[in-house]
């Protein structure tokens, strides 16, 4: 029973690429959510996805980065024009419904992509 | 708003000796879940342990157990006979129920331990 998968693990780009970190939820979860962690800092929240829906995205830059998760395929976090300070660690976690006891209100994270901006 | 202090950066402990991190957090919700998860060098994060605020009982996991104090929003950690592979960053996670459909996890800053050989 594979966890949850992130790919690219490692990723570098150039100022004003695009970055594209994609994650594939836990058999079974249908909700995702995304993570950044800057360097020597803790996690914060960007955004919550469900399929084909964005349930809270209140810890999104509003400007260059968007995410998605299709009927089809895995939840991708998108970054336009990247600059030197989205330079971080990137993760993905998901879970079934939350608030059921199905559950357990736990989230479980992938291994985190790193993406360099040089 | 949530939010979650973790007041001790690093620490460090001797192989075999027993360890406490701290974690307090601030909260008007009464219903809601409390995590410390582990992130060591490989920065994969693991989830140690889980407490719900509702139950008065501790969590325990084999030699991780908790000191969750609801009326003075304290969650401590620890960890006992601790272990080289026991160094890593932990981190305390908040996560509160809702009935509007949204959660998301608030996490402190983390405490970077270091088991002694």
């Amino acid at each position: 029973n594979a966890g949850v998968m992130q790919n690219p693990r490692h990723l570098v780009r150039r100022r004003g690429q695009e970055a594209r970190l994609r994650c594939s939820p836990m058999k079974g979860h249908s909700h995702v959510y995304w993570y950044r962690q800057l360097p020597e800092e803790g996690l914060k929240f960007m955004v919550y996805l469900q399929k084909e829906n964005i349930i809270d995205e209140s810890g999104m830059p509003k400007e260059r980065f968007s995410a998605e998760f299709p009927k089809e395929g895995p939840s991708i976090l998108r970054i336009q024009q990247v600059v030197r300070g989205d330079s971080a660690a990137y993760f993905c976690a998901s879970s079934p419904l939350l608030g059921t006891s199905l559950s357990g209100n736990t989230i479980y994270f992938g291994e985190g992509s790193w993406l360099t901006v040089v | 708003a949530q939010t979650v202090t973790q007041s001790q950066p690093e620490m460090s402990v001797q192989e075999a000796e027993t360890v406490t991190l701290s974690c307090t957090y601030d909260t008007s919700e009464n219903n809601y879940y409390l995590f410390w998860y582990k992130q060591p060098p490989s920065r994969q994060m693991i989830l140690v342990i889980r407490q719900e605020a509702y139950k008065q009982q501790n969590a325990t996991e084999n030699r991780f157990s908790v000191n969750f104090q609801k009326a003075a929003k304290s969650f401590s950690l620890k960890i006992s006979d601790s272990q080289l592979g026991d160094t890593a960053m932990y981190f305390c996670a908040f996560m509160r129920t809702s009935t509007s459909g949204t959660y998301k996890y608030i996490f402190g800053t983390g405490t970077r331990l270091k088991v002694l050989a």
